[in-house]
């Protein structure tokens, strides 16, 4: 089975910090694994993924990803946080098999504050 | 533009009542799936379908059902077989190409039953 842990419910973070969400995962293979973002009575919008190739990932909005293999984690990164950033941030694994239609398993989700 | 449209945004029914979520998208791709959010619990997946007229049962499909008559759509029906509908239905879609697995989400539909 595939699962993602996001061990914080809420980052606290002041404007211009660096920020980072933390997530691991757990899988029987190869990971895929992606970051959303979410913002209230929202969808989810991707942020960006990690497939195969270099353990450091660029996405959107300034945002970057470190894929670790040892440690299993695949934690978000930004190194200068904006009020902006403020939303609820979900890591997300994919189910490998094709039984599984690519469905993902998310993570319960981080709320990102980011104060002026 | 290109993209996921889910109807409607707000939904307000009574208990007993099966009520039915639409999802459509222009992006051509193959795989649509349902998820449930709730507080504190993330996404969790309803059903998906990853070609036409083909779908399957996610982690809670229990009170609820889909179809998938055409690749452009995939509706949701909420049925009073469901214990606790009101949630946030998201709707999402993928290709089945293997170097874009990302999902792509709609706006959402938030339903209230009372």
């Amino acid at each position: 089975a595939q699962s993602v842990a996001q061990p914080e419910d809420q980052v606290n973070v002041a404007e211009g910090n660096p920020l980072t969400v933390k997530c691991t995962y757990s899988v029987s293979g190869n990971p895929y694994l992606f970051w959303y973002v979410q913002y209230p009575n929202r969808g989810l919008q991707f942020l960006l993924k990690y497939i195969t190739g270099d353990n450091l990932v660029k996405g959107s909005y300034g945002f970057e990803a470190e894929f670790n293999k040892s440690q299993t984690s695949f934690h978000l990164k930004k190194p200068s946080a904006l009020v902006s950033d403020s939303a609820l941030y979900f890591c997300a694994v994919r189910d490998i098999g094709w039984d599984s239609g690519y469905a993902l398993n998310f993570g319960k989700g981080t709320s990102l504050l980011v104060t002026p | 533009d290109g993209g996921i449209t889910q109807s409607p945004k707000y939904l307000f029914r009574k208990e007993g009542q099966n009520v039915t979520l639409s999802c459509e998208q222009n992006l051509n791709h193959d795989a649509m799936y349902w998820y449930r959010q709730d507080p504190g619990q993330g996404l969790r997946l309803i059903y998906y379908s990853q070609i036409v007229n083909d779908f399957q049962k996610g982690d809670i499909a229990e009170g609820y059902s889909v179809s998938r008559e055409k690749k452009e759509s995939f509706p949701l029906t909420v049925t009073s077989a469901q214990k606790n509908p009101t949630a946030f239905y998201l709707c999402a879609s993928s290709s089945s190409d293997r170097s874009s697995y990302e999902q792509y989400f709609g706006p959402g539909t938030r339903l209230t039953v009372t």
